[in-house]
């Protein structure tokens, strides 16, 4: 079974350009998490999607960060213009949320570096 | 303490012993609890949940136990592999939404 799906797996960019991060959650499910992980405050939820729709983006640093959810198969991150305190690994993570005991499956994440 | 660690503590055990990761959670509310592992490179790997109204669950290889009296959740996991070297998480979700908060893990080293 196709697990969650995130691309690019590592992006170097330098700061202040635009970087659009990509996920494919698992079919069927309808919650949609993005986090981002560093040594310094391990995961942390910037945002989370039901029924494509944003909930809860108390998480997202600042106006620089968005995303989206144009379907129930695709997701976006961006951030926009990137700086280097952005550098980070950021991971998609969905549920199905029927009920609420349900696990987040997270996919393989991608290690961004902004130089 | 606060939701979950603070700093990433370390265990190193011999291949073929049993492993006791613990963790402390903050939130009295919390009513579901997720072990996750997390190998070198890739995303956090769903191992074993438990609900609230649960003190104990096992899978294979592997057993939770949940003391809310004392607000501490514990991974058991039986005859340890090298393979099992991993950080493991913890995570709670409150009895209100939806959210996981994570703890920062724990460094599990498994020597051969």
């Amino acid at each position: 079974d196709a697990g969650v799906i995130q691309s690019p797996r590592h992006e170097v960019t330098e700061m202040g350009q635009e970087v659009t991060l990509r996920c494919k959650p698992i079919s069927g499910h309808n919650s949609l998490f993005w986090y981002r992980q560093t040594m310094m405050r391990g995961l942390e939820l910037l945002i989370y999607f039901n029924n494509n729709v944003p909930i809860d983006d108390s998480g997202m640093p600042e106006d620089r960060f968005s995303a989206k959810m144009p379907n129930a198969s695709f997701s976006t991150l961006k951030i926009q213009p990137s700086e280097p305190r952005d550098s980070a690994v950021y991971f998609c993570a969905s549920s199905l949320a029927d009920s609420r005991n349900q696990p987040q499956h997270f996919g393989d994440g991608t290690r961004l570096s902004i130089l | 303490g606060e939701s979950v660690g603070l700093h990433l503590p370390t265990l190193s055990v011999q291949e073929g012993d049993n492993s006791i990761i613990n963790c402390a959670y903050s939130n009295s509310a919390s009513d579901y609890f997720i072990w996750y592992k997390q190998e070198s490179g890739k995303g956090p790997q769903f191992i074993i949940d438990i609900r609230s109204n649960m003190d104990k669950r096992q899978g294979q290889r592997v057993t939770v136990l949940l003391n809310k009296t004392v607000k501490h959740l514990s991974l058991q996991i039986a005859a340890t592999q090298p393979g099992d070297s991993a950080v493991y998480f913890c995570a709670e979700r409150g009895g209100s939404n939806y959210k996981l908060t994570f703890g920062k893990g724990t460094l599990l080293t498994v020597n051969p």
